[in-house]
């Protein structure tokens, strides 16, 4: 079975500087990939899914992640960090429509 | 569209009593999905649906139930509470595999939860 590993529980940065939050994964097979943010008491909103259209993944409010096979690593970037930004951070991994494994989340805190 | 929507937000429940959370989602989506999120970690799968009539056991079905009668509707019954089922709960649709055969799947869409504390 697929799971996930983020490598970090807490990631902490300064306003206005990048943004790395790490994913490794292991799969059988071809899996989606996924990132999540969840905002305090709120509910889950994708960022960005990589289903092998490019390895390099835009997503919404300036994220992104690449896809590497070779590393089995998924990781999500950002080039400057904004205070809106501080959230948790859920990698997925999916090999089916009924099987998505969430990894256990890193928190990430922006300093002013 | 509402999305998919959850009720209700809290619920304080006593050992040994019974409740229902109510989830619909507007979507017309055939996957509905019952998550369960403790203190520090993911979200693990309770049940799923992948159609009205059509339900299946996730990782950490013990202790609960589910029905899907509509499309729209998949209710997770707690029977029994136990201090073991406080956590947050979140109900998710989604888009079957696409249609073109690609072997990727769809994202999920969450609805805000529903934070179950059971005394």
């Amino acid at each position: 079975a697929q799971s996930v590993t983020q490598l970090d529980s807490h990631v902490s940065v300064s306003e206005g500087t990048p943004v790395l939050l790490r994913c490794n994964y292991s799969s059988s097979y071809s899996p989606s990939l996924f990132w999540y943010v969840q905002h305090p008491n709120k509910g889950l909103q994708l960022l960005l899914k990589y289903t092998s259209a490019a390895t390099l993944v835009k997503g919404i409010n300036g994220f992104e992640a690449e896809f590497k096979k070779s590393e089995t690593s998924f990781h999500l970037t950002k080039p400057s960090a904004h205070m809106s930004d501080a959230a948790e951070y859920f990698c997925v991994v999916s090999e089916s429509n009924n099987d998505m494994r969430f990894g256990a989340g890193t928190r990430l805190t922006v300093k002013p | 569209n509402a999305g998919v929507t959850q009720t209700p937000k809290f619920r304080i429940l006593k050992i040994g009593q019974s409740m229902t959370l109510q989830c619909a989602q507007d979507m017309n989506h055939n996957y509905m999905y019952w998550y369960r999120q403790d203190p520090g970690m993911g979200l693990k799968l309770i049940y799923y649906s992948v159609g009205a009539g059509i339900t299946d056991k996730g990782e950490v079905p013990n202790g609960y139930n589910v029905s899907r009668s509509t499309t729209e509707d998949f209710p997770l019954r707690l029977e029994l509470a136990a201090p073991s089922q406080t956590s947050v709960y979140f109900c998710a649709s989604s888009w079957p595999q696409g249609t073109s055969g690609e072997p990727f799947y769809n994202e999920q869409f969450f609805g805000p939860g529903t934070r179950l504390t059971v005394l």
